[in-house]
């Protein structure tokens, strides 16, 4: 099992550039999400997935879409960067089962930056 | 204020030593509790989960008060690679919608 895999590892954007980040896992999880961490905030929640064809916003989605057309797959569009969203993205998958009874894996994270 | 919050350290330990830390969280729904560790440039990794009525895993043993909300995690015995910065997490709800602290920076010294 590759786990949760993500790409690209490092990405500069100018601002105003659309991009579209990456995120598989091959576990069969119907739980998916997307992170963002900055310096001194902690990972905070953008969007998250508990099944193909379900998103729903997290904590922070402004900027960003996501869809999820199969279990495995769940890209993470950035529509127009900008500098603010210079961070380190992470995408996280889990099972479902008992609330908190499952771990949440993550992906090694895309370092991005806007220019 | 934060929903999780953590004091950042670094906690500077001596190979051996004991290091000892909470973690404080204002939403008193929340079900359970975890303890991440992530490495400097690394994804986060599960260390332990919390239980109520407290846990251990080896070396490492973790805490709940839910009265007080808070959580803590002490490391015995530290080991250089105990170097990490750990991660209070809560879990929000059924889906595994989780919060997590800013992290607890532990450097551990020969």
């Amino acid at each position: 099992n590759a786990g949760v895999t993500q790409t690209p590892k490092f990405q500069v954007l100018k601002t105003g550039q659309s991009m579209t980040l990456q995120c598989a896992q091959d576990m069969n999880h119907e739980y998916m999400s997307w992170y963002r961490q900055d310096p001194g905030m902690g990972l905070r929640l953008i969007h998250y997935s508990v099944g193909a064809g379900i998103t729903d916003q997290g904590e922070v989605p402004n900027g960003y879409n996501v869809s999820r057309s199969t279990t495995e797959d769940f890209p993470l569009r950035l529509l127009s960067a900008a500098p603010s969203q210079t961070s380190v993205y992470f995408c996280a998958s889990r099972g479902t089962g008992l609330a908190g009874g499952n771990e949440q894996f993550f992906g090694p994270g895309t370092r991005l930056t806007v220019l | 204020r934060k929903e999780v919050e953590q004091d950042p350290g670094p906690f500077n330990v001596p190979e051996g030593a004991t290091v000892a830390f909470n973690c404080t969280y204002s939403n008193s729904a929340s079900q359970s509790f975890f303890w991440y560790r992530q490495d400097c440039r690394k994804e986060p990794k599960l260390l332990m989960s919390v239980y109520s009525s407290g846990n251990e895993d080896g070396r490492f043993t973790a805490q709940l008060n839910r009265a007080s909300q808070y959580i803590s995690l002490l490391i015995r015995d530290s080991k250089l690679s105990d170097s990490a910065t750990y991660l209070c997490v809560v879990n929000l709800d059924s889906w595994g919608k989780l919060q997590f602290g800013a992290g607890t920076q532990v450097v551990v010294t020969p």
